[in-house]
């Protein structure tokens, strides 16, 4: 285990629905991402938050709306998304992303989202 | 443009035998290139980084990846292939973003390898 863990690991929605993924990491860092990941196409950042504040939106749909309440959780809110939107939804944590750090992201299980 | 190439979408390789997976990058600035692993219904395990210093990195169970400024590259080694090394393999790059750092990742390459 990589000390990140996600929930719920699957998730089926209909293009109406609301629905959240959550993120906690155990890791005590103080950054946190989240990529998508469809097949045959490379990770894909969504956003990243770096000691609470929001550092990047990788101009995301605003269907997708971030939350992170503090350092370890990190939400990701749906609502009226895409059959398109269907993918593996990866949360990263990292010690730090400010430019001067190097520190590589441990990456949890993901949420496998399939939008009907 | 700052990107990642992975050329190749899947190595097959006999177990035992060497193994490479390539990757080539395009960066402004110092490259600091890393290599993750994948395995099914898992996320992205970190397996080493090039930061500075020793071209030949050492990382996580057994691999290698040797950093070649001139010709671009940064290929992931392993000088004997275990069954359970296949897994999706990707290569990934830090770029600057607004002061923050960030990673670009390859498309990937899938690993098989065969007893």
């Amino acid at each position: 285990e990589t000390g990140v863990t996600q929930t719920p690991r699957h998730l089926v929605m209909g293009m109406t629905n609301k629905k959240s993924l959550k993120c906690e990491q155990h890791l005590g860092h103080n950054a946190m991402y989240w990529y998508k990941q469809s097949a045959k196409k490379p990770l894909e950042l969504m956003f990243v938050y770096n000691f609470k504040e929001q550092t990047e939106n990788n101009s995301v749909p605003s269907r997708f709306s971030p939350e992170c309440p503090n350092s370890s959780h990190l939400f990701l809110h749906l609502h009226t998304l895409q059959p398109e939107d269907s993918a593996l939804y990866l949360c990263a944590s990292s010690q730090d992303a400010t430019s001067g750090s190097l520190y590589e992201q441990y990456f949890g299980p993901g949420t496998r989202l399939t939008v009907t | 443009a700052q990107s990642v190439a992975q050329p190749e979408d899947q190595v097959n390789v006999a177990e035992g035998n060497p193994l490479t997976v390539k990757c080539t990058y395009s960066v402004s600035g110092n490259p600091y290139l890393f290599w993750y692993v994948q395995y099914p219904n898992r996320g992205l395990q970190f397996l080493l980084k090039y930061i500075t210093g020793d071209n030949l990195v050492k990382g996580s169970y057994g691999f290698e990846a040797e950093f070649n400024k001139s010709q671009t590259s940064f290929h992931l080694k392993k000088p004997s292939a275990l069954v359970s090394d296949s897994a999706l393999y990707f290569c990934a790059v830090r770029v600057l973003s607004g002061g923050y750092n960030k990673l670009i990742f390859g498309a990937g390459t899938r690993l098989a390898v065969h007893p």
